[in-house]
């Protein structure tokens, strides 16, 4: 089966610009994530949807970020504007059904971002 | 949310097993165990999974304690491609997957 698609797979910009990430999740797969993850650290669960609804964003910065789902497939994260704290791989997961019990998270390979 | 705890950093030799520890005391009784590993440069990978028993794949075993407060990654004879950072993860009924830090698995010839 085909993996988890991201792009752009790097991306470099100035603070206080926009950026915009794309992920096409697995066929079938109902559940998708978007992990934030600084370098050293374990990734970070920005926002979980089930289908095209969402189901946890409380870790997400609403004031700069933002994430939708059409139509329960793919789905774009932006950050408006940009900080440089920012910083960071950003990925995107998805499970068959909300990754619990018998469903593991399949990955991308991420988008590395850096704010100059 | 339930926590995991990992040691930093582990070494082994190559061709000699390798026995990952994880502690969550506070998992619940509907939390799975989740191990993933991430490689330089990509995302994580999954490697195995389970919920009370112990469980065997292609890749690696699960160890699990009978009280479930900790487990243990087992790989039989590493290689130099298992080199990588090593997150144990709980599955919440919700879905919800939590990641710490991880340890760093350093193969050495």
């Amino acid at each position: 089966e085909a993996g988890v698609a991201q792009s752009p797979r790097y991306k470099i910009i100035e603070k206080r610009q926009s950026v915009a990430f794309w992920c096409n999740p697995i066929s079938g797969h109902a559940t998708l994530y978007w992990y934030q993850q600084i370098l050293g650290q374990g990734p970070k669960l920005l926002i979980q949807f089930q289908n095209n609804g969402v189901v946890d964003d409380s870790q997400l910065p609403k004031d700069r970020f933002s994430a939708e789902r059409l139509k329960g497939v793919d789905s774009t994260l932006k950050i408006q504007p940009a900080k440089l704290e920012d910083s960071a791989v950003y990925l995107c997961a998805s499970s068959f059904s909300g990754g619990g019990y018998n469903s593991p998270l399949h990955f991308g390979n991420g988008t590395r971002l850096t704010v100059t | 949310d339930a926590k995991t705890t990992q040691p930093n950093s582990m070494e082994s030799n190559e061709e000699e097993p390798v026995h990952l520890p994880c502690n969550h005391s506070t998992i619940s009784g509907t939390d799975y165990i989740h191990w993933y590993r991430q490689l330089p440069s990509q995302g994580p990978e999954y490697v195995i999974h389970g919920l009370t028993s112990n469980v065997n794949n292609r890749m690696a075993s699960l160890a699990i304690a009978e009280d479930r407060k900790s487990s243990t990654l087992i790989l039989h004879r590493a290689t130099l491609r298992d080199a990588a950072v090593y997150y144990c993860i709980l599955n919440t009924n919700a879905g919800k997957s939590t990641f710490g830090d991880g340890t760093t698995l350093t193969v050495k010839p």
